[in-house]
């Protein structure tokens, strides 16, 4: 099983639809991320978690939503979704020593 | 000026030869360094990490690292088809987040 999980691994949904992307973990790290990446633009973090209690925005945060439901489970939601949330979707933990994350695979989104 | 900044490439290498990877960053006050390695459609995957100014050899791969200049690289000895991916660079602050690059796509040619 891998150590980082995402469901779903790809979602097509029309604009203006409530979406939740899942993630869970079996690192036992307190430290969640969830990042989106496009074409050219790197990974841009739009929410992270330090333990359940922590929740912080990064730096796209607009239009998302984060529930951090475990130490193993964070979620991120859109509320109302736009096509330019078109986007791979990467959820990933770390450790705090941060010697690097631990990625999961992967949702694909596509918003029509 | 973007916080940490690669080529985009694409970068072209034949085959067995040495493919170097640069990055430069602009917080003076960052701490480590990491390079992942992603194939299309896939998920980063760490490749190495450096804390130190100099070099740090894992393999084939050799991270190295100027605080003074603000850049770190990264050299693939013996390039393999295999190696064509896209690499990041990112950049810890703070001990807290990273902050990646936009990656180099690198092509080794057979």
């Amino acid at each position: 099983d891998a150590d980082v999980t995402q469901t779903p691994r790809n979602r097509i949904t029309k604009t203006g639809k409530r979406i939740m992307l899942e993630c869970s973990q079996t690192k036992g790290h307190d430290r969640m991320y969830w990042y989106r990446q496009d074409p050219g633009l790197g990974l841009q973090l739009i929410y992270y978690s330090f333990d359940v209690k922590d929740i912080n925005k990064g730096e796209i945060s607009d239009g998302y939503s984060v529930s951090r439901q475990a130490q193993a489970k964070f979620s991120l939601s859109l509320e109302s979704a736009i096509p330019n949330q078109t986007a791979l979707y990467f959820c990933a933990t770390s450790d705090p020593t941060g010697r690097g994350y631990t990625f999961g695979s992967g949702t694909r989104l596509t918003v029509v | 000026q973007k916080e940490v900044e690669q080529n985009s490439g694409p970068l072209s290498v034949p085959e067995g030869a040495i493919a170097s990877l640069n990055c430069t960053y602009s917080d003076r006050g960052s701490q480590s360094f990491f390079w992942y390695r992603q194939y299309s459609g896939k998920s980063p995957e760490l490749i190495m990490f450096i804390y130190s100014n100099g070099d740090k050899e894992d393999g084939r791969f050799t991270a190295q690292l100027n605080k003074a200049s603000q850049y770190v690289s990264l050299l693939i000895r013996d390039s393999q088809p295999s190696d064509s991916a896209t690499y990041l660079c990112a950049v810890m602050r703070d001990g807290q987040n990273f902050v990646f690059g936009p990656g180099t796509r690198l092509s080794v040619l057979p």
